[in-house]
């Protein structure tokens, strides 16, 4: 039982333009959710974080929103740049942290 | 600037042999982490532990056992390595339960 969905494994997107990366939770138990960014051969590394009494949360390119009622939470990041090429993953805790299976965004030159 | 280091990097076994991935974290974190990561999935923990002397069990902890003697040290040892626990291994701290955690690169472990 997946807790936290990443549906898109993949996404592509134009150098310059609005990436955005989704996510589905089924636990509404979950305060505290957070985005990691993952280079190959590397390990996980947080960019960005919303609590659950948050709806926006915004630092420089990054923006998380979250959807509590439809228990959805969206990463956009704009302008997308060649160096976000990455897999990135939405994690959600309350106690555990939990993580989704990822996407991997491609940012086309 | 070390952060979190892991080692080996890489590793092959052999059915039934065992090992120890060790993980080191400099930044005085209370809580450590050992995940693995497989294909199409998102990581998983396995084992974690909230202070030194203490450990308590993650999503998958069956076929490992974690000690965490020192503060900075978080060892994961496999008994009686299996095929199915070929997979990428990470190792994590933070300062609290709900703090971002700080991840190592990553074991890399094959077992025939």
């Amino acid at each position: 039982d997946q807790q936290v969905k990443q549906n898109s494994p993949s996404l592509s997107v134009q150098e310059g333009r609005i990436s955005i990366l989704n996510c589905d939770y089924t636990n509404s138990m979950f305060d505290y959710f957070l985005w990691y960014k993952k280079y190959p051969a590397e390990g996980p590394t947080f960019l960005i974080s919303i609590s659950s009494i948050k709806d926006k949360n915004e630092d420089g390119r990054f923006t998380v929103f979250l959807n509590k009622s439809a228990k959805h939470l969206s990463l956009h990041i704009v302008p997308s740049q060649p160096g976000d090429s990455a897999v990135y993953f939405c994690a959600a805790t309350n106690y555990q942290l939990i993580w989704g299976a990822g996407t991997k965004l491609i940012i086309k030159p | 600037n070390a952060g979190v280091t892991q080692t080996p990097k890489f590793r092959v076994l052999k059915t039934g042999q065992s090992m120890t991935l060790l993980c080191a974290q400099d930044m005085n974190h209370e809580y450590m982490y050992w995940y693995r990561q497989d294909p199409g999935m998102g990581l998983r923990l396995i084992h974690y532990s909230v202070g030194e002397g203490t450990t308590a069990k993650g999503e998958v902890p069956d076929g490992y056992n974690v000690s965490r003697l020192k503060k900075q040290n978080f060892l994961l040892g496999l008994e009686s390595a299996a095929p199915s626990q070929t997979s990428v291994y990470f190792c994590a701290s933070s300062y609290g339960e709900a703090q971002p955690q700080h991840f190592g690169d990553g074991t890399r472990l094959s077992i025939l």
